[in-house]
């Protein structure tokens, strides 16, 4: 089956840029998003790359996509304690299953 | 408001007590469906529903029923819950399908004793 894999946890300080890294095994053509995750909450859709892009930029957020490597980024910009969470890597292909595959999620900590 | 609404936010039940978990949404979507989040694993998808009477299997569907009678409902059901079914549940919707945007409930979390 298809695989996303990201790091765990990342910490980095308020005002610094923050980049949080996944991998994804699919070969197929398929959409990729981000996904935010606060204490208690659901999953809120941050943005998303289908894999013929390169680059898609949104306010403070910027995702890279590398299709050689099959490796995604999700750089936030001016990284504030509000953006403290976890954020998960999804891929869904683009034809034949309609079960996405989420990553485990990457803890982001925001210290002043 | 548009919202996912998810009905009880937490339960504790025994094992073998049959349950049900609620989900409604009230932005007319099409596709919804359930996932379970537990610690390191990420989200994974139980089951999902097209439309009206089309539901299909997820990645993890043992030991568990749906059904979608109605458009804004998708209720889940676990006949006979077992404590390895402890865990964090999702219920989500989009307006057609996969490649939309999801809108996530806020959780059910649910412990099996």
């Amino acid at each position: 089956g298809e695989d996303v894999e990201q790091s765990l946890f990342l910490s980095v300080r308020e005002g610094d840029s923050s980049v949080i890294n996944c991998t994804y095994t699919d070969s197929s053509s398929t959409y990729l998003y981000w996904y935010k995750q606060e204490p208690g909450a659901g999953l809120q859709l941050l943005t998303y790359i289908f894999s013929n892009m390169d680059m898609k930029q949104d306010q403070r957020l910027t995702v890279l996509l590398n299709k050689k490597d099959k490796h995604l980024s999700l750089r936030i910009a001016d990284t504030q304690t509000g953006d403290s969470a976890i954020y998960f890597c999804a891929e869904i292909p683009v034809k034949g299953s309609y079960i996405p595959t989420f990553g485990r999620g990457t803890s982001l900590i925001v210290h002043p | 408001e548009a919202q996912v609404t998810q009905n009880p936010r937490y339960l504790i039940t025994v094992t073998g007590k049959k349950l049900t978990v609620t989900c409604s949404q009230n932005m007319n979507h099409e596709y919804m469906s359930w996932y379970r989040q537990d610690p390191g694993l990420g989200l994974r998808q139980i089951y999902y529903s097209m439309n009206v009477e089309v539901t299909d299997k997820g990645d993890v569907p043992e030991g568990y029923k749906v059904s979608r009678k109605e458009k804004r409902n998708f209720p889940l059901i676990l006949e006979s819950p077992s404590p390895n079914q402890t865990s964090l549940y999702f219920c989500a919707s989009s307006l057609r399908g996969r490649r939309d945007e999801q809108y996530f409930g806020p959780g059910t979390r649910l412990t099996v004793t």
